[in-house]
């Protein structure tokens, strides 16, 4: 079985500041990582997603994550974030299957 | 192409009520996915369906919950008497059931809301 923990429920952060956002995982076999982002009053976005081969994977909005497996992570990083980047975002990992198991997920507040 | 849609976007039901939720996935998605989304709990899994049939139905909490889909596309949650506890947003999702990664393509859900 799986799961992912997301430590921190809300992170406020300035504007053009940078952020992670913390992932980490528990499975005993190999694992597919996902980032979804979720704005106000919407469903969830797929944001990134790592299934095989470089272990850092980019969105198009400027996130980046990297699989650490040694460290059982799969961190959400931008270097500067905008006001418009204020969402909750999910972790979730897969062991290939249909189930997809989330994190608790963590409250982006960026801050003028 | 259209996205995954739900309807009503709200429903404010009164308790021991029954609501029905509906979902119309993705164009030629196979795979269909109901969840739950409690403040501060994060997603609930409720049921998958694989075509019209439900291989996993772990999630439903209580026999009040079911769910059907027909012609592989349509699908309905429904909760029966319904309690307060039964409040929050409940989302679907869909996706191709092929490759390994069976992304998920989310609706935009119903917040249900029992007084």
């Amino acid at each position: 079985a799986q799961s992912v923990t997301q430590l921190d429920s809300q992170v406020p952060v300035f504007e053009e500041a940078p952020v992670e956002l913390r992932c980490n995982y528990s499975s005993s076999v190999s694992v597919y990582l996902f980032w979804y982002v979720q704005y106000p009053n919407q469903g969830l976005q797929l944001l990134l997603k790592y299934l095989s081969g470089s272990t850092l994977v980019k969105s198009i909005n400027g996130f980046e994550a990297e699989f650490n497996k040694s460290q059982t992570s799969f961190h959400l990083r931008k270097p500067s974030v905008h006001i418009s980047d204020t969402a909750e975002y999910f972790c979730a990992v897969s062991a290939g299957t249909y189930k997809y198991i989330f994190g608790t997920g963590t409250r982006l507040k960026v801050l003028a | 192409g259209a996205g995954v849609s739900q309807s009503p976007s709200n429903k404010v039901t009164e308790k021991g009520k029954d609501v029905e939720l509906r979902c119309d996935p993705i164009s030629g998605h196979t795979a269909l996915y109901w969840y739950r989304q409690s403040l501060g709990q994060g997603l609930e899994f409720l049921i998958y369906f694989q075509g019209n049939s439900a291989p996993d139905k772990s999630g439903l909490p209580s026999d009040r919950f079911s769910a059907e889909r027909t012609g592989g596309s349509v699908s309905t949650l429904t909760i029966q008497r319904t309690q307060q506890e039964d409040s929050a947003v409940y989302l679907c999702a869909s996706s191709l059931a092929r490759g390994h990664s069976y992304e998920q393509y989310f609706g935009p859900g119903t917040r249900l809301t029992v007084t």
